[in-house]
């Protein structure tokens, strides 16, 4: 258990819908990342947050947004969802916004997309 | 931009058997390296990480990996297999800045055979 939740486990829903990812770093991180992993993208770094600002920006499509919370949570919005969106979605955390501050993964949200 | 190549998409190894898994990186410095396991239904985990110093790097569950600037290689060894090594495995590399963190590889799915 990396002590990073991700909510919910699972999702399915429809083209053209609108759903929120939620994410719960480790106690103590700052920092918190999204990734998508799908068949045919792979592993991709989507954005990151620190302390309630967005640090980075990585293949996030214009329909995608996030933020991060006082209390650090973050959450991933995606919308006006397309077939091609399901993936996993992962977030991480770490404690500071370095890439060589190790970054503990979630277990992952499955969006599938009818 | 930095990427990463893992060359083998499927390996199988006997249990017990020595293990081997390549990955190439380009990046125009020196790299943050990373070996990541990604059990079925689970979230990555970190093995172990190279940043600067001793080449061969000891992770954990008995993994090594050795970085070789002049062949831009990070190859993950263990010397004796377990049924429980059985997952898929992610090379990444981090930039020291910027605003692409980490980049993953495509993934070795490992499967072990008594």
């Amino acid at each position: 258990d990396s002590g990073v939740t991700q909510t919910p486990k699972h999702l399915i829903t429809a083209t053209g819908q609108r759903v929120t990812l939620r994410c719960s770093p480790r106690s103590g991180d700052l920092s918190v990342y999204w990734y998508q992993q799908s068949l045919d993208q792979g592993l991709q770094f989507l954005i990151q947050y620190y302390n309630g600002e967005e640090r980075a920006k990585g293949n996030i499509l214009e329909r995608f947004s996030a933020q991060q919370f006082p209390d650090l949570h973050s959450e991933l919005n995606l919308s006006s969802l397309e077939l091609g969106d399901s993936a996993l979605y992962f977030c991480a955390s770490s404690v500071e916004d370095r890439d060589y501050n190790e970054q503990f993964f979630g277990p992952g949200t499955r969006l599938t997309v009818l | 931009a930095q990427s990463v190549t893992q060359p083998d998409i499927h390996i199988t190894v006997s249990e017990g058997a020595s293990l081997e898994l390549r990955c190439n990186y380009s990046y125009g410095a020196t790299p943050y390296l990373f070996w990541y396991v990604q059990s079925p239904g689970q979230g990555l985990q970190l093995l172990l990480k190279y940043f600067s110093g001793d080449t061969l790097v000891q992770g954990i569950k008995g993994f090594e990996a050795e970085f070789k600037r002049s062949q831009s290689s990070f190859n993950l060894r263990k010397p004796s297999v377990h049924w429980s090594d059985a997952a898929e495995y992610f090379c990444a590399v981090g930039a020291y800045f910027g605003n692409e963190k980490l980049t993953f590889g495509t993934g070795t799915r490992l499967t072990i055979i008594p």
